[in-house]
């Protein structure tokens, strides 16, 4: 089944870098995204990753995909105290031949002086 | 300008009543979802329509009914509500449905609390 996997904390002192992983079942998933919810927000799309690529850079943010171990990671460069957040990963899956996105439990980065 | 809207924002309620929530979207999408987030911030599916019609529905109670009167609305209507209801849920679009991992773009929420 579907199923998309992340550890639910991390805490990093401002001016690091940080790591934020996941994992995900679907091999036949074409796309897989990171979205950000800001305490008391909505879900904002940060970036997003097609499957036949190994990495996309954005500014701040870098994904890593390893599809062969179906892992997915974001590195958030230079962290500063506005990117406490939780992060969901999702992939893109199939419903019926339907569209959805299966997100992970979310990932509570916590930014400390 | 905002892309997709949600009303209303906050909802408080007692346990049995009916309530709906109204979500639009102006970005001319064809498909559109609602999706639950329990307290532990789990996000789950809920409905999806795609230019009006019913695509997805997963393991919801029939008290959860959708209704979508034109392709630019998606309402939810809640009947009898229970404690459990309680939780945040989200509208999102994607413009088609077909093409696999379509970006979805979010509401800012209905958060939901039943007494």
């Amino acid at each position: 089944g579907e199923d998309v996997e992340q550890s639910l904390f991390l805490s990093v002192r401002e001016g690091d870098s940080s790591v934020i992983n996941c994992t995900y079942t679907d091999s036949s998933s074409t796309y897989l995204y990171w979205y950000k919810q800001e305490p008391g927000a909505g879900l904002q799309l940060l970036t997003y990753i097609f499957s036949n690529m190994d990495m996309k850079q954005d500014q701040r943010l870098t994904v890593l995909l390893n599809k062969k171990d179906k892992h997915l990671s974001l590195r958030i460069a230079d962290t500063q105290t506005g990117d406490s957040a939780i992060y969901f990963c999702a992939e893109g899956g199939f419903s019926g031949g339907y569209n959805k996105l299966i997100f992970g439990a979310g990932t509570r980065l916590a930014v400390h002086p | 300008d905002t892309a997709v809207s949600q009303t209303p924002k906050y909802l408080v309620t007692q346990m049995g009543n009916d309530k709906s929530i109204k979500c639009e979207q102006n970005l001319g999408h064809d498909t559109m979802y609602w999706y639950k987030q329990d307290s532990k911030k789990f996000l789950k599916i809920m409905f999806s329509y795609n230019n009006k019609e019913l695509i997805i529905n997963e393991t919801v109670p029939n008290r959860f009914s959708p209704k979508s009167p034109d392709k630019a609305h998606l309402n939810l209507h809640i009947n009898s509500l229970e404690l459990g209801d309680s939780a945040v849920y989200f509208c999102a679009s994607s413009p088609k449905e077909t093409k696999r991992g379509e970006t979805q773009y979010f509401g800012p929420g209905t958060r939901l609390l039943v007494l």
